[in-house]
């Protein structure tokens, strides 16, 4: 089956600078690649996702790239605000037929410091 | 987007009951739902695929008779923790892709259970 390894586990920024999350993929068939953000005690919501017919994906401050030969992909976000702390999962979905069975990715706790 | 309804948020019972947690799709049909659990600081782990009118997919380790799937309509996926112990205390969340072009996956609010 599919296994997402996601680093750095915790990342700790000034506010106004960048934070990158990486996060690799074993399974060639996985072509959905969404990222959550979790509040303590929430639901994930999808902050942005990408399709492996793209290489990089861009939505105001996040931005998400993706190496399908190298399988792995990543998360931008720039000027980040104190309201971006928060935990980050990403997944991988073969979609299709399995319609959206996300594997998830251990988790990157953010915390952005005024 | 669409909503996906997880009831109850939160629930405590005894050790050795029964819990039912009840996810709906509110204005979305689902033939599939999946179930999910998440410990403390981890990540979410999938359980089970549900399957609207057949049996529900479990992944390896994740037993059927303690956690059984009922997905009985095209709207309604329910998951009963049976004889529960303490160590089945978690958040467990629901999600319902809604297929088409953007199968993005809509999650429940979850549900907090402790067994004491």
């Amino acid at each position: 089956g599919e296994n997402v390894e996601q680093h750095p586990s915790t990342l700790s920024v000034q506010e106004g600078d960048s934070a990158v999350i990486k996060c690799t993929y074993s399974d060639s068939a996985s072509n959905y690649f969404p990222w959550y953000k979790q509040e303590l005690g929430k639901r994930p919501q999808l902050i942005i996702d990408i399709r492996s017919n793209v290489g990089e994906k861009k939505d105001q401050r996040i931005a998400v790239t993706l190496n399908k030969t190298a399988k792995h992909f990543s998360l931008h976000i720039t000027e980040t605000q104190p309201e971006d702390s928060a935990v980050y999962f990403c997944a991988a979905s073969p979609g299709g037929a399995a319609g959206n069975k996300l594997t998830f990715g251990g988790g990157t706790r953010v915390l952005v410091k005024p | 987007g669409a909503v996906v309804s997880q009831h109850p948020s939160r629930v405590i019972c005894k050790s050795g009951t029964s819990v039912k947690i009840e996810c709906r799709s509110l204005d979305f049909q689902a033939t599939t739902m999946f179930w999910y659990r998440q410990f403390p600081k981890q990540s979410l782990m999938l359980m089970a695929t549900s399957n609207e009118g057949s049996k529900a997919t479990y992944e390896q380790g994740v037993e059927k008779d303690k956690f059984l799937i009922n997905h009985a309509s095209l709207t309604l996926s329910t998951l009963t923790v049976t004889s529960a112990h303490p160590e089945d205390s978690s958040f467990y969340i629901c999600s319902a892709p809604r297929t088409g072009m953007n199968t993005e996956a809509f999650f429940g609010q979850g549900t907090r259970l402790t067994v004491v």
